[in-house]
């Protein structure tokens, strides 16, 4: 699976809009990006994922370039229960079922 | 639902000491994993399984030993813990069609120290 890239550590308004990028330079045509984030150490909770479009869903928006080479993660207002590690993470669905995680984002919301 | 439910919470072992740490699902999912996270970092892979009777090798195997004879459990034992076992340790199912639709679903975890 491709390797991904995050900043470490990002702020946030509460109420404002939280983007969080990600850069997969060397994503596959079969791979989906996916996102997942750790509240205080709880087991990681999935988001949303992708392939080449947009998508949307009750949590969050996901807009992937069209080169597919980066992607962000839009929390439309973030409030302050949404401060937690993010990670994004390359998958192919006929992979080995193997997820690779980096350090991700930590995404602090203030008050 | 349950989901992914793992026991104990919490663990504290001697060095040299055995242990399993239960996991099981109730989602009919084939495939089950377990990961360790350490302070400040990702997870990172131990053992895995894509149905009973199934395992495989992860990342970080060393010192794990896992069995899968119902698709329910996936226990994960410590052979003789060591310090460098200390860690934050999830459980993880999917199926071909939720890992499609969810992705994977995590237990809370079973915080272990080995002192």
């Amino acid at each position: 699976d491709a390797k991904t890239t995050q900043p470490p550590s990002m702020d946030c308004a509460e109420g404002r809009a939280a983007n969080l990028p990600c850069n997969h330079s060397t994503i596959s045509g079969n791979e989906y990006v996916y996102w997942y984030r750790q509240i205080h150490s709880q087991g990681p909770q999935y988001i949303i994922h992708g392939l080449k479009n947009n998508e949307t869903n009750e949590m969050a928006s996901l807009i992937i370039t069209e080169d597919r080479k980066s992607s962000t993660l839009i929390l439309p207002h973030a409030t302050l229960r949404d401060t937690a590690v993010y990670y994004c993470i390359v998958e192919s669905l006929a992979g080995s079922y193997q997820l690779t995680f980096g350090k991700g984002t930590k995404l602090s919301v203030i008050p | 639902n349950a989901g992914v439910t793992q026991t104990p919470k919490f663990q504290v072992l001697k060095t040299g000491q055995s242990m399993t740490l239960q996991c099981a699902q109730d989602m009919n999912h084939e495939y089950m994993s377990w990961y360790r996270q350490d302070p400040g970092m990702g997870l990172r892979l131990i053992h895995y399984s894509v149905g009973a009777g199934i395992t495989d090798q992860g990342e970080v195997p060393n010192g794990y030993n896992v069995s899968r004879s119902t698709t329910e459990d996936f226990p994960l034992r410590l052979l003789s813990a060591a310090p460098s076992q200390t860690s934050v340790y999830f459980c993880a199912s999917s199926s071909p069609r939720d890992r499609g639709n969810y992705g994977y679903t995590f237990g809370s975890g079973t915080r272990l120290t080995v002192v």
